[in-house]
């Protein structure tokens, strides 16, 4: 069973661009959550995902955002790009939206803001 | 309120010690606690967790110690190895979501 995958792996973006992150979750799996890691604030939760709605919102500003599409995959978007956006985005998937299961997080995309 | 306090940042231990790793949580709500375990360029991944029912869950080498009366919680790694060095990060959630608040990480070497 293939992992949950994460396009692109690394990506350079200058302050004030946008950027946009791909998660495809393991299959079967409908729930999708991003985490940003920073070496600064550590794991933090960005949002959640079940069945194309959101669950969960963490504290990030609105420049934030995502979606989940009908085969479950998920984007993430990042508006007028901050040196602080500067971060590893990881996506997790879940076989529940309960906290009952495990998370699977993929490899994550290294993104580098200048 | 929904902060997971995790110490030592760092930890250096020997080959065929014992490895502890402590988290520390204030919200009562929580009510799963799941180590993830993560090496250099990949993602986290789940290595043992355990709800506040019970006091302790043993996996293999892997140990979780809970005390829900003083809100802390514990990994203990038996026997460590050289392989067990990675970032190892505690985590809390409560109820009918996916979203943990993870402590900030201890980075673990074990040496040979």
């Amino acid at each position: 069973k293939a992992g949950v995958t994460q396009t692109p792996r690394y990506l350079i973006k200058t302050r004030g661009q946008q950027v946009t992150l791909s998660c495809s979750p393991i299959s079967g799996h409908r729930s999708v959550s991003w985490y940003q890691q920073t070496p600064g604030q550590g794991l933090q939760f960005l949002f959640e995902y079940f069945s194309e709605t959101q669950r969960n919102k963490g504290n990030f500003p609105g420049r934030f955002s995502g979606r989940q599409f009908s085969n479950s995959r998920s984007e993430m978007n990042v508006s007028t790009l901050e040196l602080g956006d500067s971060a590893l985005y990881l996506c997790a998937s879940s076989s529940t939206n309960f906290n009952t299961g495990e998370l699977f997080f993929g490899e994550g995309s290294r993104l580098t803001v200048l | 309120q929904q902060q997971v306090k995790q110490s030592p940042q760092s930890l250096i231990v020997q080959k065929g010690g014992i490895s502890i790793i402590n988290c520390a949580y204030e919200n009562t709500a929580f009510d799963y606690f799941p180590w993830y375990q993560q090496f250099p360029g990949k993602g986290p991944a789940l290595l043992i967790a355990i709800r506040p029912d019970v006091s302790e869950k043993k996996e293999g080498r892997f140990t979780i110690s809970f005390n829900k009366s003083a809100k802390q919680f514990s990994l203990h790694i038996m026997d460590s190895q050289p392989g067990d060095s990675a970032t190892y990060f505690c985590a809390a959630s409560s109820g009918a979501t996916n979203k943990l608040i993870f402590g900030t990480g201890t980075l673990l070497a074990v040496q040979p």
